[in-house]
């Protein structure tokens, strides 16, 4: 199974927007809304901020959300803070109960 | 509130046997729908899923770890636990535990703080 590739960096300055994409195949992300994304600050823990494409778990800002158009999904994040600094990862859960990370990508707000 | 703590050797020599243990405080590892696995993460590095395990004992691995890697649980202990044979250089990573749900999220809701495995003689 193949990583789904992410762009290896973005940036934005406060208050603007960024879209980070995760692009698979027709046979992974195309095929399945189970994708996640994560988000990595240094030095901790992953932290789940989106599941299913587009839903967001209790506690995660409105700022956040997803989507997915063919076999590309998104991570958009709006009005951006110096707090969104950080790494995000997008993730699959295959039809075979396995999991596929991006490469992830690092957010640096300007 | 659901904890998960990742424990084992922080220092392991090439070609031995690294192994590692997450406890699960707060809830029980037997629950329906939750998943139980292991995440790494090299230094500098992105996040590599490494096995998951249900209460029950069904396993998935990484097709690319799998021929080295065994995964269990120990329902009484509300423990899981990872070994990884054959250990290299490239093993060295920070390895993660952590909550796979299966009923809504379809992703891991719950981490650990992750522990620093060093492979080196």
């Amino acid at each position: 199974q193949s990583a789904l590739t992410q762009p290896p960096s973005v940036s934005g300055s406060p208050g603007q927007s960024v879209t980070i994409s995760c692009t698979g195949t027709s046979s992974d992300v195309g095929s399945y809304n189970r994708v996640s994304w994560y988000q990595q600050p240094p030095g901790t823990a992953p932290k789940l901020m989106i599941y299913e494409v587009s839903y967001r778990p209790s506690g995660v800002p409105d700022r956040f959300s997803g989507s997915k158009s063919g076999n590309t999904a998104s991570l958009t994040i709006s009005g951006l803070q110096a707090e969104d600094e950080a790494d995000y990862y997008c993730t699959l859960y295959t039809s075979s109960s396995t999991l596929l990370f991006g490469g992830g990508t690092k957010l640096t707000v300007l | 509130q659901l904890q998960l703590q990742e424990s084992g050797p922080g220092l392991v020599k090439p070609s031995e046997a690294l192994s590692l243990t997450c406890t699960v405080s707060g809830g029980s590892i037997s629950r329906s729908t939750y998943y139980w696995g292991w995440i790494r993460q090299p230094p500098g590095k992105g996040l590599e899923w490494i096995a998951t395990i249900y209460y029950s004992g069904s396993t998935y691995y990484n097709p690319s770890l799998k021929s080295r890697v065994t995964i269990s649980v120990d329902t009484s202990k509300n423990q899981f636990s990872l070994k990884l044979r054959s250990v290299t250089a490239a093993d060295t990573a920070v390895y993660y535990c952590a909550r796979l749900e299966t009923y809504y999220y379809y992703a891991m809701d719950v981490w650990g703080q992750g522990t620093t495995v060093t492979v080196s003689s």
